[in-house]
Protein backbone atom coordinates (compact mmCIF):
# COMPACT_ATOMS: atom_id res chain seq x y z
CA UNK A 1 0.00 0.00 0.00
CA UNK A 2 1.10 3.14 -1.11
CA UNK A 3 1.97 6.03 1.92
CA UNK A 4 3.00 9.42 2.22
CA UNK A 5 3.38 11.07 5.06
CA UNK A 6 4.05 14.66 5.51
CA UNK A 7 6.16 16.54 8.57
CA UNK A 8 7.50 19.26 9.21
CA UNK A 9 5.01 22.05 9.19
CA UNK A 10 4.00 24.62 11.68
CA UNK A 11 3.83 28.46 12.61
CA UNK A 12 6.37 30.18 11.54
CA UNK A 13 7.62 34.12 11.61
CA UNK A 14 7.20 35.96 7.46
CA UNK A 15 10.74 36.23 6.38
CA UNK A 16 11.54 32.77 8.10
CA UNK A 17 12.40 29.18 6.67
CA UNK A 18 10.40 26.09 7.28
CA UNK A 19 11.40 22.61 5.60
CA UNK A 20 9.02 20.26 5.01
CA UNK A 21 9.64 16.61 4.89
CA UNK A 22 7.41 13.27 2.94
CA UNK A 23 8.57 9.55 3.91
CA UNK A 24 7.54 7.57 1.26
CA UNK A 25 6.65 3.70 1.58
CA UNK A 26 4.66 0.87 -0.63
CA UNK A 27 6.62 1.58 -3.79
CA UNK A 28 9.78 1.67 -4.93
CA UNK A 29 10.51 5.45 -4.33
CA UNK A 30 13.63 5.61 -6.37
CA UNK A 31 11.98 4.94 -9.92
CA UNK A 32 9.30 8.31 -9.86
CA UNK A 33 8.83 11.75 -9.73
CA UNK A 34 7.24 13.29 -6.50
CA UNK A 35 5.53 16.53 -5.89
CA UNK A 36 4.49 19.10 -3.47
CA UNK A 37 1.14 20.80 -3.70
CA UNK A 38 -0.44 22.94 -1.49
CA UNK A 39 -4.09 24.49 -0.47
CA UNK A 40 -4.34 27.40 1.29
CA UNK A 41 -7.44 27.33 4.21
CA UNK A 42 -10.88 27.24 2.26
CA UNK A 43 -9.14 27.32 -0.98
CA UNK A 44 -7.84 25.52 -4.36
CA UNK A 45 -5.24 23.46 -5.30
CA UNK A 46 -1.78 24.75 -6.54
CA UNK A 47 1.22 22.73 -7.90
CA UNK A 48 3.99 23.99 -5.49
CA UNK A 49 7.17 21.81 -7.12
CA UNK A 50 7.91 18.57 -8.76
CA UNK A 51 11.34 17.04 -8.85
CA UNK A 52 11.77 13.81 -11.08
CA UNK A 53 13.54 10.32 -10.18
CA UNK A 54 16.67 11.22 -9.74
CA UNK A 55 16.63 15.03 -9.27
CA UNK A 56 17.75 15.61 -13.06
CA UNK A 57 14.49 17.60 -13.54
CA UNK A 58 13.13 20.18 -11.23
CA UNK A 59 10.38 22.72 -11.67
CA UNK A 60 8.72 25.32 -9.27
CA UNK A 61 5.66 27.53 -9.66
CA UNK A 62 6.57 30.93 -10.37
CA UNK A 63 4.84 31.63 -6.83
CA UNK A 64 7.59 29.95 -5.42
CA UNK A 65 10.46 30.28 -7.74
CA UNK A 66 13.82 31.69 -6.19
CA UNK A 67 12.11 30.54 -2.08
CA UNK A 68 11.45 26.92 -2.50
CA UNK A 69 13.90 24.16 -2.97
CA UNK A 70 12.32 20.47 -3.83
CA UNK A 71 15.07 18.04 -2.90
CA UNK A 72 14.73 13.92 -2.58
CA UNK A 73 16.95 11.32 -0.85
CA UNK A 74 16.26 7.99 -2.31
CA UNK A 75 18.27 6.33 0.35
CA UNK A 76 15.82 7.42 2.67
CA UNK A 77 12.48 7.07 0.44
CA UNK A 78 12.34 11.08 1.25
CA UNK A 79 11.30 14.04 -0.08
CA UNK A 80 11.82 17.74 1.27
CA UNK A 81 10.68 21.08 0.35
CA UNK A 82 12.94 23.76 1.94
CA UNK A 83 10.94 27.04 2.17
CA UNK A 84 12.84 30.38 2.69
CA UNK A 85 11.44 34.41 2.65
CA UNK A 86 8.10 32.33 3.63
CA UNK A 87 5.28 35.03 3.29
CA UNK A 88 1.58 35.07 4.76
CA UNK A 89 0.03 33.54 1.18
CA UNK A 90 2.46 30.71 1.95
CA UNK A 91 -0.16 29.81 4.21
CA UNK A 92 -1.45 26.28 3.55
CA UNK A 93 -1.92 22.31 3.70
CA UNK A 94 0.94 21.22 2.10
CA UNK A 95 0.63 17.93 0.11
CA UNK A 96 3.32 15.16 -0.80
CA UNK A 97 1.87 13.29 -4.26
CA UNK A 98 3.21 10.89 -6.41
CA UNK A 99 3.89 11.28 -10.36
CA UNK A 100 2.00 8.07 -11.91
CA UNK A 101 4.90 6.56 -14.61
CA UNK A 102 8.34 5.88 -13.46
CA UNK A 103 11.07 8.32 -14.53
CA UNK A 104 10.82 11.81 -15.03
CA UNK A 105 7.33 14.46 -15.41
CA UNK A 106 5.24 11.85 -18.47
CA UNK A 107 2.24 11.97 -17.20
CA UNK A 108 0.60 15.02 -15.80
CA UNK A 109 -0.97 14.17 -13.09
CA UNK A 110 -0.86 12.62 -9.84
CA UNK A 111 -2.07 9.16 -8.16
CA UNK A 112 -1.17 9.32 -4.73
CA UNK A 113 -0.77 11.75 -1.90
CA UNK A 114 -0.56 12.18 1.50
CA UNK A 115 -2.52 13.71 4.29
CA UNK A 116 -0.64 17.39 4.25
CA UNK A 117 1.02 19.17 6.93
CA UNK A 118 -0.02 22.55 7.46
CA UNK A 119 2.40 25.64 7.38
CA UNK A 120 1.03 29.10 9.25
CA UNK A 121 3.03 32.20 8.25
CA UNK A 122 2.11 34.76 10.60
CA UNK A 123 3.78 37.21 13.08
CA UNK B 1 -1.30 31.55 -14.71
CA UNK B 2 -4.60 31.14 -14.24
CA UNK B 3 -6.44 28.75 -12.45
CA UNK B 4 -9.13 26.46 -14.70
CA UNK B 5 -12.86 27.74 -14.46
CA UNK B 6 -15.14 25.24 -12.80
CA UNK B 7 -18.96 25.93 -11.53
CA UNK B 8 -18.63 26.93 -7.92
CA UNK B 9 -21.45 24.55 -7.32
CA UNK B 10 -23.93 21.17 -8.61
CA UNK B 11 -26.64 19.83 -6.97
CA UNK B 12 -28.63 16.38 -7.94
CA UNK B 13 -30.88 14.02 -6.42
CA UNK B 14 -29.80 10.41 -5.46
CA UNK B 15 -29.75 8.20 -8.90
CA UNK B 16 -29.50 11.45 -10.87
CA UNK B 17 -26.64 12.45 -13.40
CA UNK B 18 -24.62 15.65 -12.67
CA UNK B 19 -22.06 17.22 -15.12
CA UNK B 20 -19.39 19.20 -14.10
CA UNK B 21 -17.12 21.55 -16.34
CA UNK B 22 -13.70 22.67 -16.63
CA UNK B 23 -13.01 25.61 -18.93
CA UNK B 24 -9.28 26.27 -19.82
CA UNK B 25 -7.67 27.94 -23.06
CA UNK B 26 -5.71 26.22 -26.04
CA UNK B 27 -2.29 26.26 -23.75
CA UNK B 28 -4.10 23.93 -21.08
CA UNK B 29 -6.92 21.67 -21.79
CA UNK B 30 -7.85 22.84 -25.36
CA UNK B 31 -4.02 22.04 -26.54
CA UNK B 32 -3.21 18.32 -24.49
CA UNK B 33 -5.06 14.84 -23.20
CA UNK B 34 -3.83 15.72 -19.93
CA UNK B 35 -7.05 16.52 -18.08
CA UNK B 36 -7.53 15.18 -14.59
CA UNK B 37 -9.90 15.32 -12.33
CA UNK B 38 -9.49 14.76 -8.32
CA UNK B 39 -12.44 14.32 -5.15
CA UNK B 40 -11.81 15.71 -2.12
CA UNK B 41 -13.75 14.80 1.18
CA UNK B 42 -13.96 17.67 4.10
CA UNK B 43 -10.68 16.96 6.09
CA UNK B 44 -8.97 14.88 3.28
CA UNK B 45 -6.25 14.55 0.56
CA UNK B 46 -7.69 14.85 -2.64
CA UNK B 47 -8.45 11.47 -4.68
CA UNK B 48 -7.43 10.63 -8.31
CA UNK B 49 -10.65 10.17 -10.22
CA UNK B 50 -9.79 10.50 -13.88
CA UNK B 51 -6.48 10.52 -15.67
CA UNK B 52 -5.69 11.52 -19.91
CA UNK B 53 -9.47 12.71 -20.07
CA UNK B 54 -11.33 9.85 -20.14
CA UNK B 55 -9.64 7.17 -17.84
CA UNK B 56 -10.61 5.77 -14.30
CA UNK B 57 -7.97 4.37 -12.20
CA UNK B 58 -8.35 1.43 -10.74
CA UNK B 59 -10.68 0.76 -8.35
CA UNK B 60 -12.61 3.85 -9.20
CA UNK B 61 -16.41 3.59 -9.63
CA UNK B 62 -17.48 3.65 -13.34
CA UNK B 63 -20.11 6.05 -12.56
CA UNK B 64 -17.32 8.15 -12.93
CA UNK B 65 -16.43 9.72 -16.67
CA UNK B 66 -14.93 12.29 -18.30
CA UNK B 67 -14.40 14.08 -21.67
CA UNK B 68 -13.36 17.19 -23.07
CA UNK B 69 -14.64 19.29 -26.33
CA UNK B 70 -12.49 22.07 -27.28
CA UNK B 71 -11.11 23.89 -24.15
CA UNK B 72 -13.69 22.30 -21.73
CA UNK B 73 -13.05 19.13 -19.96
CA UNK B 74 -16.15 17.95 -18.15
CA UNK B 75 -17.13 15.29 -14.92
CA UNK B 76 -19.85 13.33 -15.42
CA UNK B 77 -21.03 11.88 -12.53
CA UNK B 78 -23.94 9.05 -12.76
CA UNK B 79 -25.94 7.29 -10.48
CA UNK B 80 -25.39 9.77 -7.85
CA UNK B 81 -25.12 8.90 -4.46
CA UNK B 82 -24.69 10.59 -1.08
CA UNK B 83 -20.72 9.51 -0.78
CA UNK B 84 -20.01 11.82 -4.05
CA UNK B 85 -20.99 14.58 -2.22
CA UNK B 86 -17.60 16.67 -2.01
CA UNK B 87 -15.49 19.22 -3.71
CA UNK B 88 -14.03 17.83 -7.09
CA UNK B 89 -11.19 20.06 -9.08
CA UNK B 90 -9.73 19.40 -12.70
CA UNK B 91 -6.41 19.71 -13.85
CA UNK B 92 -4.43 20.23 -16.50
CA UNK B 93 -0.62 20.11 -18.09
CA UNK B 94 -0.20 23.41 -19.10
CA UNK B 95 2.72 25.61 -22.00
CA UNK B 96 2.75 27.98 -19.81
CA UNK B 97 5.93 28.65 -16.87
CA UNK B 98 3.99 26.48 -14.60
CA UNK B 99 3.34 23.33 -15.58
CA UNK B 100 0.55 21.78 -13.97
CA UNK B 101 -2.73 24.07 -13.21
CA UNK B 102 -6.13 23.28 -10.93
CA UNK B 103 -9.44 24.53 -11.52
CA UNK B 104 -11.05 26.53 -8.99
CA UNK B 105 -12.89 23.94 -7.80
CA UNK B 106 -16.93 22.14 -7.69
CA UNK B 107 -18.78 21.53 -4.20
CA UNK B 108 -21.19 18.62 -5.54
CA UNK B 109 -23.95 18.46 -3.14
CA UNK B 110 -26.34 15.34 -3.68
CA UNK B 111 -29.82 16.23 -2.20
Amino acid sequence: EVQLVESGGGLVQPGRSLRLSCAASGFTFDDYAMHWVRQAPGKGLEWVSGISWNSGSIGYADSVKGRFTISRDNAKNSLYLQMNSLRAEDTALYYCAKDPSPGGFVNYYFDYWGQGTLVTVSS
Amino acid sequence: QSALTQPASVSGSPGQSITISCTGTSSDVGGYNYVSWYQQHPGKAPKLMIYDVSNRPSGVSNRFSGSKSGNTASLTISGLQAEDEADYYCSSYTSNSTPYVFGTGTKVTVL
